[in-house]
């Protein structure tokens, strides 16, 4: 089975923190996806890595870096938190290859609160 | 524009009845795939099913069917005999092979199922 883990299930940091949020998948899964979950408007793509230091702005990128050095492990920074980054950050990973490369495999998610 | 729309906030559905949750997507692409994702309260993300563009039959997966009219663009859920623990957030999702790699999603159905 494939497996997603994050760092941490919950988070509470204060504003202007340096914040890291790490991601680790143990299929060698060429792509990984940074999302944030709010109440009513779903997931919002962050950034997303084709493969070892690559990568690409989703949607939302303002505030948020990524950093990809091994394939396995894809970080979320968040360079000086703020209350608006208070949401559920959930990561992904994607096979290329294989009968099933449409799909996304999530971790658990951190709920991070900024106070 | 929306590429996912999920009008849906909230459903209920009585106890081994069946229930349609609607998803209609925007795209320009005659390439693209379309998912359903289940989120109960614990968080994770849990992939349900899968259609393609080019795929003539709906696609099904147990109790879980996809009915997918591409002429309007929709692509609704059915769950059938609906069982307590399908209570949680629905996600449509639709992936477009031009813009590769990234997901978009839609605002997500609570489905609540009564005793």
């Amino acid at each position: 089975d494939v497996k997603v883990t994050q760092s941490s299930r919950y988070l509470v940091k204060r504003t202007g923190e340096k914040v890291f949020l790490e991601c680790v998948q143990d299929m060698d899964h060429e792509n990984m996806f940074w999302y944030r979950q709010d109440p009513g408007l779903g997931l919002r793509l962050i950034y997303f890595s084709y493969d070892v230091k690559m990568k690409e702005k989703g949607d939302i990128p303002e505030g948020y870096s990524v950093s990809r050095e091994k394939k396995e492990r894809f970080s979320l920074i968040l360079e000086s938190a703020s209350t608006n980054q208070t949401s559920m950050y959930l990561c992904a990973s994607r096979n290329l290859a294989g009968g099933r490369s449409y799909e996304q495999y999530f971790g658990p998610g951190t709920r991070l609160t900024v106070t | 524009a929306q590429k996912i729309t999920q009008t849906q906030p909230g459903m209920f559905v009585q106890e081994k009845e069946a229930v349609t949750l609607d998803c209609t997507y925007d795209t320009s692409d005659q390439s693209y795939g379309l998912f359903w994702y289940k989120q109960p309260s614990s968080g994770e993300m849990i992939f349900l099913i899968y259609q393609g563009s080019y795929d003539e039959q709906n696609a099904t997966e147990g109790r879980y069917s996809l009915n997918f009219q591409k002429a309007r663009k929709s692509a609704n859920l059915v769950i059938s005999a609906s069982q307590l623990g399908d209570s949680a957030m629905y996600f449509c999702a639709m992936r477009e092979a031009n813009t590769g790699n990234q997901f978009y999603f839609g605002t997500g159905t609570s489905l609540t199922v009564i005793p």
